[in-house]
Parts: structure tokens; C-alpha cells; sequence
């Protein structure tokens, strides 16, 4: 069964410190997709990223970066130089691509506070 | 945007009633979730529809039920409403199976 495990519930941290979100999955499945999405005080769930199980390759987008290690299967969101708007709380998501049933799941979310 | 759009944006309601929210999917979406928010709680999977069937069910209790229409639109019936069915409720919506999935901005739903 497919599970997502985010085991820091809040981290708070002074603007302009780089913070690390973790972010463990466990699935049978070998062809799955990983995701970070953010949700902000406003309540709305945004996405920012999807990850293929096949493609390793760490990403950079901005501030923002993602280190997909299937090794120790984990999907870590790591935000440089953060920003009081950074504050919200942020969940990861799996979904198993070749299952019948794609269904995707999320983790119980991290709780970002950026304090200025 | 995120181009899902669901109505209504808020609900309150009596215990024992009964409530029916509505989700319209971005276009060329065929696939559909629906997921409840407890206050500061996770996103609970209630069921997915692709394509006007049923692809995948969570924890959803037997008072809920959903389904999706020849448009794609969906509707999630939610009766015999308790206290702690106060929530939001989300809809997303992607493309394919199991892709990224695009959430509309809920709808609160407070039972009295």
C-alpha cells in the first residue's frame, strides 16, 4: 500500500535561513509520481512539482529545489533564502502510476513558519 | 486559478440534513478526486472518478456518495450530516490517472 510519511509536523525559522522539508514514501509500485504541494494561510492547495520515479534528477526552480533519492526513498523540498511568504504548510504526494486505481495521497503536511 | 472550479465556496447546515457540492474539472481533465480537510487535519482521499466511472475509493462513509457526469462535472452528496463532518472539502482535478492533480478552492462546510 502506498504511504506517505512527513515527520516534521512545523518547523519555524528566521527569513533568510535555508529550511529542509522531508518527505519518506513507501510503494510497491516501480513506476509512481512524487509531488509537493503548498498550501498557504488563504487555503488554497497549490501545486509545485512532480517528480516520475524514473527521472532522479534533482530540480531547481528559484529559491526552491527537490532531491528524489529512491535509494532511501525520500523526496526532500529544500527552500534557499526563505521568505515570510513562504510560510504555509506544505504536503507531499504519491501517486502509483500503473495501478488501476491511481488514487494520490498525501502526507500529513509540514507546518512552514517564517519568522521575519 | 486553477482553473476547478466548486461551488459553494461556503455551507452551513443543520445536523441530519443533507448537502450536495458541486465541482467543475479544468477543461480537458477527465479525472476527478475529492478530498476532506478536518481543521488542521491532512487531506483525507475520499473517491476519484475518471471519465464518468468510479476509478478508486478512501475512507469515504457510506452517508457520502459521489458521482461524475457525462460533462465531466462532479457532485459529492453528503447526508445524514454530523458535527464532525465540518470540514473542507476539495476537489482536483488532472489530466491523466495519477498525474498532478489541480485543486479547486473548496468549500467549507460547517454543520450546526
Amino acid at each position: 500500500a502506498q504511504k506517505v510519511t512527513q515527520a516534521q509536523t512545523e518547523i519555524s525559522v528566521v527569513e533568510k535561513e535555508d529550511v529542509t522539508l522531508d518527505c519518506v514514501y513507501e510503494t510497491r509500485d516501480t513506476t509512481y509520481y512524487l509531488f509537493w504541494y503548498k498550501q498557504p494561510p488563504s487555503g488554497e492547495l497549490v501545486f509545485l512539482i512532480r517528480r516520475n520515479s524514473f527521472d532522479e534528477q534533482n530540480e531547481i526552480s528559484g529559491r526552491y529545489s527537490w532531491n528524489f533519492q529512491k535509494s532511501t526513498s525520500s523526496f526532500n523540498f529544500t527552500i534557499t533564502a526563505s521568505q515570510v511568504v513562504d510560510s504555509a504548510v506544505y504536503f507531499c504526494a504519491l501517486s502509483e502510476a500503473r495501478s488501476s486505481a491511481s488514487k494520490i495521497i498525501f502526507g500529513s503536511g509540514t507546518r512552514l513558519s517564517i519568522r521575519p | 486559478d486553477s482553473g476547478v472550479t466548486q461551488t459553494p465556496k461556503h455551507l452551513i447546515t443543520a445536523t441530519g440534513q443533507r448537502v450536495t457540492l458541486r465541482c467543475s474539472p479544468r477543461s480537458g481533465d477527465l479525472s476527478v478526486y475529492w478530498y476532506q480537510q478536518s481543521l488542521d487535519q491532512g487531506l483525507q482521499f475520499l473517491i476519484q472518478y475518471y471519465n464518468g466511472e468510479e476509478r478508486a475509493k478512501g475512507n469515504i462513509l457510506e452517508r457520502f456518495s459521489a458521482q461524475q457526469f457525462p460533462d465531466l462535472h462532479s457532485e459529492l452528496n453528503l447526508s445524514s450530516l454530523e458535527l464532525g463532518d465540518s470540514a473542507l472539502y476539495f476537489c482536483a482535478s488532472s489530466v491523466e490517472d495519477g498525474t498532478e492533480a489541480f485543486f479547486g478552492q473548496g468549500t467549507r462546510l460547517t454543520v450546526v
